[in-house]
């Protein structure tokens, strides 16, 4: 089955620097890359995804790249704010037919420091 | 509102008595998914149905049962819990038409003792 790993843990930066968090995956047939994000009680929303056939997306402060051969994925958080502090998760999706089994990663708790 | 919702939000029982915890999702999505969450585990997919009289299981799928009788409604059975129970539970449902959004419900945490 899908492994996930994630790092770091946690992670803490000053207001307005940047944020990356890494993603590695195994199993070669999962190609859709969400990330969530997860506030203090409430359950994860979805902030970016990324699909197989594409390296990178972007979106306003937030982008996400994508790395088939090595089985990798990373999300970038630029200008971080205080809001942004939160527990990131990632997770690796085979789409084929419809959603199949879903594997999360552990977790990246950031914290912005303003 | 597009949302998904759990039953209840929070419980406490006692190892053996049956519980149910109830999801619904008023979007009309085929996919749904149950998980639980535990600390430095992320979280793990229990169960989860492609469509209604569709499900299969996830990752850690013992001890626990799911039903899709209805599109709107995927409940968890916890027919005999036990204390390796307690935990952080979230129901989500997907869009399968393009977008893959998974939306998440406000979960629900248990415990057992």
């Amino acid at each position: 089955g899908e492994n996930v790993e994630q790092h770091p843990s946690t992670l803490s930066v000053q207001e307005g620097d940047s944020a990356v968090i890494k993603c590695t995956y195994s199993d070669s047939a999962s190609n859709y890359f969400p990330w969530y994000k997860q506030e203090l009680g409430k359950g994860p929303q979805l902030i970016i995804d990324i699909r197989s056939n594409v390296g990178e997306k972007k979106d306003q402060r937030i982008a996400v790249t994508l790395n088939k051969t090595a089985k990798h994925f990373s999300l970038h958080i630029t200008e971080t704010q205080p809001e942004d502090s939160a527990v990131y998760f990632c997770a690796a999706i085979t789409l084929s037919g419809g959603y199949q089994k879903v594997t999360f990663g552990t977790g990246t708790k950031l914290q912005v420091i303003p | 509102e597009a949302q998904v919702t759990q039953n209840p939000r929070y419980l406490i029982t006692v190892t053996g008595k049956k519980l149910t915890v109830t999801c619904s999702q008023n979007m009309n999505h085929e996919y749904m998914s149950w998980y639980r969450q535990d600390p430095g585990l992320g979280l793990r997919q229990i169960y989860y149905s492609m469509n209604v009289e569709v499900t299969d299981k996830g990752d850690v799928p013992e001890g626990y049962k799911v039903s899709r009788k209805e599109k709107r409604n995927f409940p968890l059975i916890l027919e005999s819990p036990s204390p390796n129970q307690t935990s952080l539970y979230f129901c989500a449902s997907i869009s399968t038409s393009g977008t893959d959004t998974q939306y998440f419900g406000p979960g629900t945490r248990l415990t057992v003792l």
